[in-house]
């Protein structure tokens, strides 16, 4: 079936370094992939997406591309900053009118000042 | 942006008793509301799909009768944990789909149900 893994956490940077947290999926079709991230305290908040191979989404300083050849969509970050510090979820939806997400495990990211 | 909010955000039950969790969308309407369950270290587990006004649809392997879903209302869906027992204990969010469907799904920010 479908599925989202991504790299376990937690993942600790200091401030101003070089963020990547990986994510492969396995589905068949083609579908959208997403980044959710999670606040302390906070609901899952839509963080970039991507609808189709080579896409690239981006909000925040964040990036990540959708790689059909690879099956993966890893989150990139050039510079984190302490705000930063959450939980990434990964996700995919195959579309349609169902809107159903499969995520990923998520993943913590501290960053240090 | 658009919120949702769940409550309680957390709840401690004695074994056998049910257990009833909101999921609010405060600033828009929602056709559909969806249950998920998570396990410590572990994805969110999709258990429902909530349409308002009908039944809820269940993924396999999720008990409709230990898991009612009710969306009486276009702001609202509950959860209700019947005879919770202490393997029911986990984290349980709810997202919401608004009505001018742009395809983004909207979260609350979850509850920890632990039963004794």
């Amino acid at each position: 079936g479908d599925s989202v893994t991504q790299m376990e956490g937690p993942v600790t940077l200091s401030e101003e370094a070089f963020l990547t947290i990986n994510c492969t999926y396995t589905a068949t079709g083609y579908p959208s992939l997403f980044w959710y991230v999670q606040y302390p305290g906070e609901g899952l908040q839509l963080l970039l997406k991507a609808t189709k191979a080579d896409d690239k989404g981006s909000n925040k300083g964040f990036e990540a591309t959708y790689r059909k050849e690879t099956t993966s969509f890893h989150l990139e970050k050039g510079s984190v900053q302490v705000s930063d510090s959450a939980v990434y979820f990964c996700a995919l939806n195959k579309g349609g009118a169902t809107n159903k997400l499969i995520f990923g495990t998520g993943t913590l990211l501290a960053v240090q000042p | 942006g658009a919120v949702v909010s769940q409550h309680p955000s957390w709840v401690i039950c004695k074994s056998g008793t049910s257990v009833k969790i909101e999921c609010r969308s405060l600033d828009f309407q929602a056709t559909t509301m969806f249950w998920y369950r998570q396990f410590p270290k572990q994805s969110l587990m999709l258990m429902a799909t909530s349409n308002e006004g009908s039944k809820a649809t269940y993924e396999q392997g999720v008990e409709k009768d230990k898991f009612l879903i009710n969306h009486a209302s276009l702001t609202l869906s509950t959860l209700t944990v019947t005879s919770a027992h202490p393997e029911d204990s986990s984290f349980y969010i709810c997202s919401a789909l608004p009505a001018q469907n742009t395809g983004e799904l909207f979260f609350g920010e979850g509850s920890r149900l632990t039963v004794l």
